[in-house]
C-alpha cells in the first residue's frame, strides 16, 4: 500500500525556519517525482515545488523559490521541505504527493501537516 | 502565470447531473486532470488526462476538454458527492503545476 506521511509542521515565528518531512513506504520512492502542495485555512489548493526522482531537478512556486528548497533522500525513503522566512502568508496544510509515472498528476497524497506563521 | 478559473459553487438537486467548468487560455490543448477533496482530506484524483478515470472511480465521473474550456461531469449526483472539486494542469511553459481555484459542490 503506498504511503505518505508528513510531519514536522507547528508553530513558527515569522522570519522563522521550519523543516518538514515526508516518509514514503508502499512503492519505489527513488522512481518517482515528488510534490509538495499546500492549502491555506479555507483555501484552495496550491502548488509548492517539486523534485524529479534523484533530487538532481527541483522546481519552485514563485511566492517561495529563494526561501524553500526541497530535498530528497533515497537511501530513507524521505522527502524534505526546508522553509525560510516564513510569512504568515505561507500559514496552511503542507501536503506531499507522488507524481503519476506516465501523467503529471498527483496520484497518491499524504495526509498533509499544519504550519501556522505566527507571532 | 497560467490561470485556471473554476466557479465558486454549483449546488445540483439529488440525481441531476453536475457540471463544473476549468476555463484557461487554449486549456484545450493541455492534459487536465480533477481532484475532489471532502473537508479534512486530502485531495483524491477522479478524472485524468481530460477525460480518462483511476481504477475505483465511478463512471458517475466523467470529463472533456476543448478550447478554452475544461468540464468535469458529475451524473446521478447523490450526498456523497459533496465536496471542492480541483482541475489541475502542467504549465510547460513555466514547469509549475496550477490548480484551479476550486468549486463547491452542494447537494
Amino acid at each position: 500500500e503506498v504511503q505518505l506521511v508528513e510531519s514536522g509542521g507547528g508553530l513558527v515565528q515569522p522570519g522563522g525556519s521550519l523543516r518538514l518531512s515526508c516518509a514514503a513506504s508502499g512503492f519505489p520512492f527513488s522512481n518517482y517525482w515528488i510534490h509538495w502542495v499546500r492549502q491555506a485555512p479555507g483555501k484552495g489548493l496550491v502548488w509548492v515545488s517539486r523534485t524529479n526522482n534523484d533530487g538532481s531537478t527541483t522546481e519552485y512556486a514563485d511566492s517561495v523559490k529563494g526561501r524553500f528548497t526541497i530535498s530528497r533522500d533515497n537511501a530513507k525513503n524521505t522527502l524534505y521541505l526546508q522553509m525560510k522566512s516564513l510569512r504568515a502568508e505561507d500559514t496552511a496544510v503542507y501536503y506531499c504527493a507522488r507524481e503519476n509515472a506516465g501523467y503529471d498528476f498527483a496520484d497518491y497524497w499524504g495526509q498533509g501537516t499544519l504550519v501556522t506563521v505566527s507571532s | 502565470s497560467y490561470v485556471l478559473t473554476q466557479p465558486p459553487s454549483v449546488s445540483v438537486a439529488p440525481g441531476q447531473t453536475a457540471r463544473i467548468t476549468c476555463e484557461g487560455n487554449n486549456i484545450g490543448r493541455k492534459s487536465v486532470h480533477w481532484y475532489q477533496q471532502k473537508p479534512g482530506q486530502a485531495p483524491v484524483v477522479i478524472v485524468y488526462d481530460d477525460s480518462d478515470r483511476p481504477s475505483g472511480i465511478p463512471e458517475r465521473f466523467s470529463g472533456s476538454n476543448s478550447g478554452n474550456t475544461a468540464t468535469l461531469i458529475i451524473s446521478r449526483v447523490d450526498a456523497g458527492d459533496e465536496a471542492d472539486y480541483y482541475c489541475q494542469l502542467w504549465d510547460s511553459s513555466s514547469d509549475h503545476y496550477v490548480f484551479g481555484t476550486g468549486t463547491t459542490v452542494t447537494v
